[in-house]
């Protein structure tokens, strides 16, 4: 099945820095990536995803970058503010009997400091 | 517009007993997941529901049951409770199709004494 690796497990920024996650996958024939958002005691928030036929996307200060022939996809994040502070999960899902199914990366803590 | 609604948001339990877990999905979407997060983990997938039928099933044992009913709400069974079933149990939805955004609700934590 499908694996997600996710890295780093922590990150501290300055208010106004850039943030980057990066995240691997084993099975070629995924094609949907989204990333999550999970505060304390909320569950996930989906902020941003990526299909297999784009390799960029943005929405404001955030960005997803994929590239399909290394298997690996990021997520980028500008001026960063205090209220980015949160765990961020990356996830794939395949094609096939897995296309139902999210994989999960362990996911990264962010701490924004102002 | 609501989103996903999940009911308790918090349950104690103890070893041996049984539980049932709620879950309405977003207006418009007519497929429910489910996913258990451990502490500190990303979420790890149960299975899914559509047309009031599993579908697709992780990695989990039988213990682990569900239903989805005609106004696409679901439930969660989980018997013969293990310390290690305590986490957070996630429901999410979407609209039927490939690729389709899935939503999560702010889950069910479960603990078992």
């Amino acid at each position: 099945g499908e694996n997600v690796e996710q890295h780093p497990s922590t990150l501290s920024v300055q208010e106004g820095d850039s943030a980057v996650i990066k995240c691997t996958y084993s099975d070629s024939a995924s094609n949907y990536f989204p990333w999550y958002k999970q505060e304390l005691g909320k569950g996930p928030q989906l902020i941003i995803d990526i299909r297999s036929n784009v390799g960029e996307k943005k929405d404001q200060r955030i960005a997803v970058t994929l590239n399909k022939t290394a298997k690996h996809f990021s997520l980028h994040i500008t001026e960063t503010q205090p209220e980015d502070s949160a765990v961020y999960f990356c996830a794939a899902i395949g094609s096939g009997a897995g296309s139902y199914q999210l994989t999960f990366g362990k996911g990264t803590k962010l701490s924004v400091i102002p | 517009d609501a989103g996903v609604t999940q009911s308790p948001t918090h349950l104690i339990k103890t070893r041996g007993q049984q539980v049932t877990l709620r879950c309405s999905p977003k207006s418009g979407h007519d497929t429910v997941s489910w996913y258990q997060q451990a502490l500190g983990q990303g979420p790890q997938f149960i299975f899914q529901y559509y047309e009031e039928e599993e579908r697709q099933r992780g990695n989990f044992p039988d213990r682990f049951s569900g239903h989805q009913y005609p106004n696409y709400s679901s439930e969660l069974n989980v018997n013969a409770l293990l310390l290690g079933d305590s986490a957070l149990y996630l429901c999410a939805s979407r609209r039927r199709g490939p690729n389709q955004p899935q939503h999560f609700g702010d889950g069910t934590r479960l603990s078992i004494l």
